[in-house]
């Protein structure tokens, strides 16, 4: 079974839609993570949280926003999709009692947005 | 602000060639470093990671040094596999006050290996 699930897989939209991208893990770890991937730039983060009640914003939050349900689970939401938008979306999590904060990724959500 | 390096790609190689791909850093202390391996189609896996200087790091035959006099982190493989054609990514975590543990990445290596 998979540590860290991302739903959905794949996803094509339109511009101007609202689009939630969801996270879940079974590692039992505080921290989570949202990532964009592009070709030629690496990974950026996109936000970040500690805990249910501590998010950040990571270097590239515009036109995001993301919720902590619970500890297991991670939304990033795009609320009005715009084409530069499309990317590989990866959701990330760490132990933070056992550094160097080493984190493990989700499968990743290819989005489209046209 | 921090930063990862690595030189561009792609980078072919024929089956049981020597791999080299150069990461360096900067940084403003004493980060750890991390090299991740992201197969086609999937998400990125921990290959290896080193947290002090002279620190070397090694998993499946790869090995990386935390060399804190060159700021390097190279990634090493004696002879590469088919198996082993995949995006190869550097990252340092940041250490700084505020202990984030967010990871900074390089820009990616890709690696091919033919039979």
């Amino acid at each position: 079974d998979a540590d860290v699930t991302q739903t959905p897989r794949n996803r094509i939209t339109k511009t101007g839609k609202r689009i939630m991208l969801e996270c879940s893990q079974t590692k039992g770890h505080d921290r989570m993570y949202w990532y964009r991937q592009d070709p030629g730039l690496g990974l950026r983060l996109i936000y970040y949280s500690f805990d249910v009640k501590d998010i950040n914003k990571g270097e590239i939050s515009d036109g995001y926003s993301v919720s902590r349900q619970a500890q297991a689970k991670f939304s990033l939401s795009l609320e009005s999709a715009i084409p530069n938008q499309t990317a590989l979306y990866f959701c990330a999590t760490s132990d933070s009692s056992r550094p160097p904060d080493t984190q493990y990724f989700g499968p990743g959500t290819r989005l489209t947005v046209l | 602000g921090d930063s990862v390096t690595q030189m561009e790609g792609p980078v072919t190689l024929s089956e049981e060639a020597c791999l080299t791909i150069n990461c360096t850093y900067t940084a403003t202390g004493y980060p750890s470093l991390f090299w991740y391996v992201q197969y086609p189609g999937e998400g990125l896996q921990l290959l290896l990671k080193a947290t002090k200087a002279d620190d070397k790091g090694s998993n499946k035959g790869f090995e990386a040094t935390y060399r804190k006099e060159t700021t390097s982190f190279h990634l090493e493989k004696g002879s590469v596999q088919v198996s082993d054609s995949a995006v190869y990514f550097c990252a340092l975590s940041d250490r700084s006050s505020s202990n984030t543990g967010k990871l900074i990445f390089g820009q990616g290596t890709t690696l091919q290996v033919k039979p």
